[in-house]
């Protein structure tokens, strides 16, 4: 079965620190990896997109690694802000072009100042 | 664009009521989803169309949930009849054509079935 698993469930640290999400996902045939963030109340905003061609991609402090060969993905944030508190979801894109899309169950993330 | 518009925002309904969600894509997108977020489950995609036509429907729960795509600017799903069990966030998500296009999602509708 397709699925992707994330760690932690959760994380606190204190602003201005840094801080890696991890994913591990087991999806074939794979096309790519996304990270998407969600606000309370908000729907699920792109941070990134790789195909398995690529190892990094950054936007801003955000910064996604893929590693195709172990099937594991991970999220650094830099300098964390109060506005990085928000739930982090890991998604795997299905090939074949079928267009579908894998969700993790998220890794919820505090930033306390 | 004023991306994926979703109606209405909140719902509150009795069991056993029909309930009616709307979804209207980012034009030009021809992928549609429709999700549902639980505390438990997290994001579990229901359905999803390419070009109006509905392309995988495994996600249904069960046959009181159903979705519509009468044309390439609008979409429903409808839950007939509601239980509580069906409490959630509803999400509607769209995308171009394409391997590595990005879904938009949007906001959701918060459905309480009492």
């Amino acid at each position: 079965k397709n699925q992707v698993e994330q760690s932690p469930q959760s994380l606190i640290i204190l602003e201005g620190k840094n801080c890696t999400l991890q994913c591990n996902y087991t999806v074939s045939p794979f096309s790519n990896l996304r990270w998407y963030k969600q606000d309370t109340g908000r729907g699920p905003v792109s941070l990134t997109i790789m195909t398995f061609s690529e190892n990094t991609k950054s936007n801003g402090r955000y910064t996604a690694t893929l590693d195709a060969d172990t099937k594991q993905s991970s999220l650094h944030i830099t300098a964390s802000q109060l506005s990085d508190s928000a739930s982090y979801i890991c998604v795997s894109g299905e090939g074949g072009n079928t267009g579908k899309l894998i969700f993790g169950q998220g890794t919820t993330l505090q930033v306390k100042p | 664009d004023a991306g994926v518009i979703q109606s209405p925002r909140h719902e509150v309904t009795e069991m056993g009521q029909e309930v009616t969600l709307r979804c209207k894509p980012i034009s030009g997108h021809d992928y549609l989803f429709w999700y549902r977020q639980t505390m438990m489950r997290g994001l579990e995609l229901l359905i999803y169309f390419n070009n109006n036509v509905p392309i995988d429907d495994s996600g249904m729960p069960e046959d009181r949930f159903s979705a519509k795509m009468p044309n390439a600017s609008f979409s429903t799903l409808k839950i007939q009849p509601s239980e509580p069990r069906d409490s959630a966030v509803y999400f509607c998500a769209s995308r171009r054509q394409g391997a590595v296009t990005e879904a938009f999602f949007g906001q959701g509708t918060r459905l309480t079935v009492v």
